[in-house]
């Protein structure tokens, strides 16, 4: 089955800098890529998602690139803010989204 | 508004006793789903439903029973819990459209429910 790695586990950035949070993926059928953010008591939350057919995508601070042959993607976030501060997880799907596997999760923490 | 519920949202039980955990979208969503969360592990799937009577198993099925009567409930039954099916338990639901192959929408999760068992 479809094996996610994602790293890293935790991140501290200073408010104002740049996260970038890398996954990759073991199946190359996997045609969906979404990521989710998890703020504490709540569920998930979708961000941003990408499609195999793409190779970047944007979305404010945020944006999502995509490198199939190399079977990575990853997540940027741009002049980062205490707000972000929250659980991502990657999660990537054969199947257009019906199952979803996800990433063990990174913990990014902005601090003022 | 336009969301996922889930009751309860904590509950203490212990080794045996059967529970239920409730799941409703207001969305009209045909695809639902129930995760686990674990410390270490990150979400895995437990079922699946891709419409009304059509369910699946996930990566982690064992010890979980699910049902889809109605297209906006999709319950999770756990006959005998036992200790490590204590856990952070979240259901989703999305869309679900044909444009060639089948596509699933964004997936809308609920607040999830923290069961522990003794």
């Amino acid at each position: 089955g479809e094996n996610v790695e994602q790293h890293p586990s935790t991140l501290s950035v200073q408010e104002g800098d740049s996260a970038v949070i890398k996954c990759t993926y073991s199946d190359s059928a996997s045609n969906y890529f979404p990521w989710y953010k998890q703020e504490l008591g709540k569920g998930p939350q979708l961000i941003i998602d990408i499609r195999s057919n793409v190779g970047e995508k944007k979305d404010q601070r945020i944006a999502v690139t995509l490198n199939k042959t190399a079977k990575h993607f990853s997540l940027h976030i741009t002049e980062t803010q205490p707000e972000d501060s929250a659980v991502y997880f990657c999660a990537a799907s054969w199947n257009s989204g019906y199952a979803l596997n996800f990433g063990k999760g990174t913990s990014l923490l902005v601090t003022p | 508004e336009a969301q996922v519920t889930q009751n309860p949202r904590y509950l203490i039980t212990v080794t045996g006793k059967k529970l239920t955990v409730t799941c409703s979208q207001n969305m009209n969503h045909e695809y639902m789903s129930w995760y686990r969360q674990d410390p270490g592990l990150g979400l895995r799937q437990i079922y699946y439903s891709m419409n009304v009577e059509v369910t699946d198993k996930g990566d982690v099925p064992e010890g979980y029973k699910v049902s889809r009567k109605e297209k906006r409930n999709f319950p999770l039954i756990l006959e005998s819990p036992s200790p490590n099916q204590t856990s952070l338990y979240f259901c989703a639901s999305s869309f679900r459209w044909t444009s060639g192959e089948l596509h699933t929408d964004t997936q809308y999760f609920g607040p999830g429910t923290r069961l522990t068992v003794l």
